[in-house]
């Protein structure tokens, strides 16, 4: 199974909501990845977890909270938005790096719109 | 920095045309290199890979060759398909560094 699963699929929340996204997989992987892709664009690293535990922020705003209850599971809280952060947002997982190099898989993603 | 370079787009061919996409890279190590594609409205799938000097990868009829000596990784298919119509991904990584650097993105659109 190389799948990762997230969702909603779609979100629209207003500026004053607080939602989260979820993201799944269940090959073991060790590492989880939060991106951003804006249109026309490609993934922007948000967060990166190993072992559990968040190793990288990309230097997100506050309003982004990422938590790994599990080696399985990754959520996004969102809070206070704004419309800029209207965008999909990407899941992804892969073994761990002990000095090489391992593809990442991804999930569909969220489509998310902040009215 | 480590960087990714592709061929600007849109591409749009006709169906059995010859493809390539351009995708070279500076790195400051010996990355591995991906190619990974985007269907509208989905997220993005890994398409093949190569982790060492001359290896090729390859997947669906695509194929792709590791070149150190000119750094660079293009992307091939002899005959495509109006189902080949999405947007592609050059990527590398380096071991023991956690991020992928992605290209800008090549969106390929396939006329019947």
């Amino acid at each position: 199974d190389t799948e990762v699963t997230q969702t909603p699929k779609h979100l629209v929340m207003g500026m004053t909501n607080k939602k989260s996204l979820k993201c799944e997989q269940h090959m073991g992987h060790r590492a989880m990845y939060w991106y951003k892709q804006k249109a026309k664009k490609p993934p922007e690293l948000m967060f990166v977890y190993s072992y559990e535990k968040l190793s990288i922020n990309e230097s997100v705003p506050s309003r982004f909270s990422p938590e790994c209850p599990n080696s399985s599971l990754l959520n996004l809280h969102l809070h206070a938005l704004q419309p800029e952060d209207s965008a999909l947002y990407l899941c992804a997982s892969s073994w761990i790096w002990t000095g090489r190099s391992y593809e990442q898989y991804f999930g569909p993603g969220t489509r998310l719109t902040v009215t | 920095g480590d960087s990714v370079t592709q061929m600007e787009g849109p591409v749009t061919l006709s169906e059995e045309a010859f493809l390539t996409i351009n995708c070279t890279y500076t790195a400051t190590g010996y990355p591995s290199l991906f190619w990974y594609v985007q269907y509208p409205g989905e997220g993005l799938q890994l398409l093949l890979k190569a982790t060492k000097a001359d290896d090729k990868g390859s997947n669906k009829g695509f194929e792709a060759t590791y070149r150190k000596e000119t750094t660079s990784f293009h992307l091939e298919k002899g005959s495509v398909q109006v189902s080949d119509s999405a947007v592609y991904f050059c990527a590398l990584h380096l071991g023991g560094a956690q991020k992928l650097v992605f290209g800008q993105g090549t969106r390929l659109t396939i006329n019947p």
